[in-house]
């Protein structure tokens, strides 16, 4: 079965800093896809990032990045520069694509704190 | 756009009530998931659909029933509601497509007393 692992239940970081946010998952799948969402303090879900499973590349956005590391199942996310706004609960998912509507799981999450 | 729209928003019943939450999405999506959010637990899938009138267990889905009546809407029914159900709920929908995300709804906060 499909799993998400997300160890790091909080994190405090001081503001300017770069902060890493592990991701381990596992699936015997060869073809899925990876996201990341940040979900503040008003509760909705923010889509940050994708990395496909065959993407030779790691994916980026602004100041995220993921570290893909296929071989290690591990999709870590990377803030550089964290701002006092990046505080709130993180989130790594992973969609299998062969299941009927191409089901998306969820780690427990990590929330995050940017100390000034 | 309105994107993916849940209500009740708030919602407080007692244990062995009933009650429907109701999600529609504008965006021509086929898939559609029903997520509860716990402390310490992340989402976790309780059911999802590919297409209307079909549907598929998640993770979480005792306790639960759904349906998919047509494109836009799919509705989360809880038949007689436990204290263990008192939980934040998301509506999400997608693309079917592998590598597009899910976007939310706004949330359901059940409290179940």
């Amino acid at each position: 079965a499909q799993k998400i692992t997300q160890t790091q239940p909080g994190m405090f970081v001081q503001e300017k800093e770069a902060v890493t946010l592990d991701c381990t998952y596992d699936t015997s799948d060869q073809s899925y896809g990876l996201f990341w969402y940040k979900q503040p303090s008003s509760g909705e879900m923010i889509f940050l990032i994708y990395q496909g499973s065959y993407d030779e590349q790691n994916a980026t956005e602004g100041r995220y990045s993921l570290n893909f590391q296929k071989a290690r199942k591990s999709a870590n996310l990377v803030i550089s520069a964290s701002q006092l706004g990046d505080s709130a609960m993180y989130f790594c998912a992973m969609r299998d694509p062969y299941s009927s509507a191409s089901k998306i799981i969820f780690g427990s999450g990590t929330r995050l704190s940017i100390r000034p | 756009n309105a994107g993916v729209t849940q209500t009740p928003k708030f919602q407080v019943l007692k244990t062995g009530q009933s009650m429907t939450l109701q999600c529609a999405q504008d965006m021509n999506h086929n898939s559609m998931y029903w997520y509860r959010q716990d402390p310490g637990m992340g989402l976790r899938l309780i059911y999802y659909s590919a297409s209307e009138g079909t549907t598929d267990k998640g993770e979480v889905p005792n306790g639960y029933n759904v349906s998919r009546l047509n494109k836009r809407e799919f509705s989360l029914r809880l038949e007689s509601a436990a204290p263990s159900q008192t939980s934040v709920y998301f509506c999400a929908s997608s693309r079917d497509r592998v590598n597009t995300e899910a976007f939310f709804g706004q949330g359901t906060r059940l409290t179940v007393v």
